[in-house]
């Protein structure tokens, strides 16, 4: 079926890194994104990557595709205290159909 | 960029109203989504619209309809609220289907509360 896990919670120190999981089932996507909510804010897409790729690079986030393991994730380079939020991943379900399958949101806390 | 907007950030409507979200966006997407987002359930899809007067059912449409009169707008309403769409109500659009051109872009949310 159809699904798109995360773990819900992360936490950690100011300066460090973060790497946020996520694994999907549909081996048909074409792209898989992700998306950051601020509190009380809608979701702003941060990056997406394309399924014959294996990592791409923006500035401080580095996302990593393993297609064969359909696990997905984003690494936070020197975590900031504004990068808390909550980050969903989100797969395409294929076939052009223009819908999108959103994972339940991993909340990142960054303490000082 | 991309603007979506939504009618109201907050809302509180008593059991029985009948509730209207509104969203419109100005990039000439073709296509629309409702979403309504609940802690630990991630974005669950209402409804999808692809073009003008066309809607399709999502994953959870029970209790909601939908409007596209016009490409730029997409209403969401609630004919008779209940308490349990108690929710944040997300909308957002993508350019077509196929591709990147897919990536959705999402408006601020609506928080709605029913008493």
């Amino acid at each position: 079926g159809e699904d798109v896990e995360q773990s819900l919670f992360l936490s950690v120190r100011e300066g460090d890194s973060s790497v946020i999981n996520c694994t999907y089932t549909d081996s048909s996507s074409t792209y898989l994104y992700w998306y950051k909510q601020e509190p009380g804010a809608g979701l702003q897409l941060l990056t997406y990557i394309f399924s014959n790729m294996d990592m791409k690079q923006d500035q401080r986030l580095t996302v990593l595709l393993n297609k064969k393991d359909k696990h997905l994730s984003l690494r936070i380079a020197d975590t900031q205290t504004g990068d808390s939020a909550i980050y969903f991943c989100a797969e395409d379900r294929g076939g052009n159909t223009g819908k999108l399958i959103f994972g339940q949101g991993t909340t990142l806390q960054v303490k000082p | 960029d991309v603007k979506v907007t939504q009618s109201s950030r907050y809302l509180v409507k008593r059991t029985g109203e009948k509730v209207f979200l509104e969203c419109v966006q100005d990039m000439d997407h073709e296509n629309m989504f409702w979403y309504r987002q609940d802690p630990g359930l991630g974005l669950r899809l209402i409804y999808f619209s692809y073009d003008v007067k066309m809607k399709e059912k999502g994953d959870i449409p029970e209790g909601y309809s939908v409007s596209r009169e016009k490409k730029e707008r997409f209403s969401l309403i609630l004919e008779s609220a209940s308490t349990n769409q108690t929710s944040m109500y997300l909308c957002a659009s993508s350019l077509s289907p196929g591709g990147v051109t897919e990536t959705q872009y999402f408006g601020p949310g609506t928080r709605l509360l029913v008493l």
